[in-house]
């Protein structure tokens, strides 16, 4: 158990809907990042917070959109949805050294199917 | 931007030989190497990683090594088992983000 908690772990959704992904870190870490999976592929980077505030930002469309908590907890927004957009999401947190400087911790995944 | 290459994407070999995978990083200023492993269905999980004062680490049948003039690093497992099985991830820090590589499939034969 990695201390990383992430709901829905699984999600069936129409073309076009809208779903919210929540991801709570590991107790007294302050850094969140969101990833996609997609089937047999590899992990792409969608966004990072720190304390609250955005971070970093990688490849997330305009569609998709996150937010930290004052609490910690993180959510991903995804709207508009398409089939492409069926994955797994990967949210993982670090400690105070940073997610790029030592071990990121990531959470089971909420693997969202689009039909 | 700021690129890691993995190679290869499936690596098959037979259970007890070496295994090596290789990643090469385009920032001369990335100073921090993980490698995680992502087994079937489960997520990601750091098995190993180097800092850039360093050229070697180890860890029982685990090792990675760095090469920075080269701009490469390098996972090498021994004797390998099938509990070896997985897909496993090269990364490289560049600009507060983890570089991530394709990932290679690691298969071993009975």
């Amino acid at each position: 158990d990695s201390g990383v908690t992430q709901t829905p772990k699984h999600l069936i959704t129409a073309t076009g809907q809208r779903v919210t992904l929540r991801c709570s870190p590991r107790s007294g870490d302050l850094s969140v990042y969101w990833y996609q999976q997609s089937l047999d592929q590899g992990l792409q980077f969608l966004i990072q917070y720190y304390n609250g505030e955005e971070r970093a930002k990688g490849n997330i469309l305009e569609r998709f959109s996150a937010q930290q908590f004052p609490d910690l907890h993180s959510e991903l927004n995804l709207s508009s949805l398409e089939l492409g957009d069926s994955a797994l999401y990967f949210c993982a947190s670090s400690g105070r050294s940073g997610g790029n400087t030592g071990e990121l911790f990531f959470g089971e995944g909420s693997r969202l199917t689009v039909l | 931007g700021e690129n890691v290459e993995q190679h290869p994407s499936t690596l098959s070999v037979q259970e007890g030989d070496s295994a090596v995978i290789k990643c090469t990083y385009s920032d001369s200023a990335s100073n921090y190497f993980p490698w995680y492993k992502q087994e079937l269905g489960k997520r990601p999980q750091l098995i190993i990683d180097i800092r850039s004062n360093v050229g070697e680490k180890k860890d029982q049948r685990i090792a990675v090594t760095l090469n920075k003039t080269a701009k490469h690093f390098s996972l090498h497992i021994t004797e390998t088992q099938p509990e070896d099985s997985a897909v496993y991830f090269c990364a490289a820090n560049s600009n507060y983000q983890l570089i991530w590589g394709a990932g290679t499939k690691l298969i071993i034969k009975p």
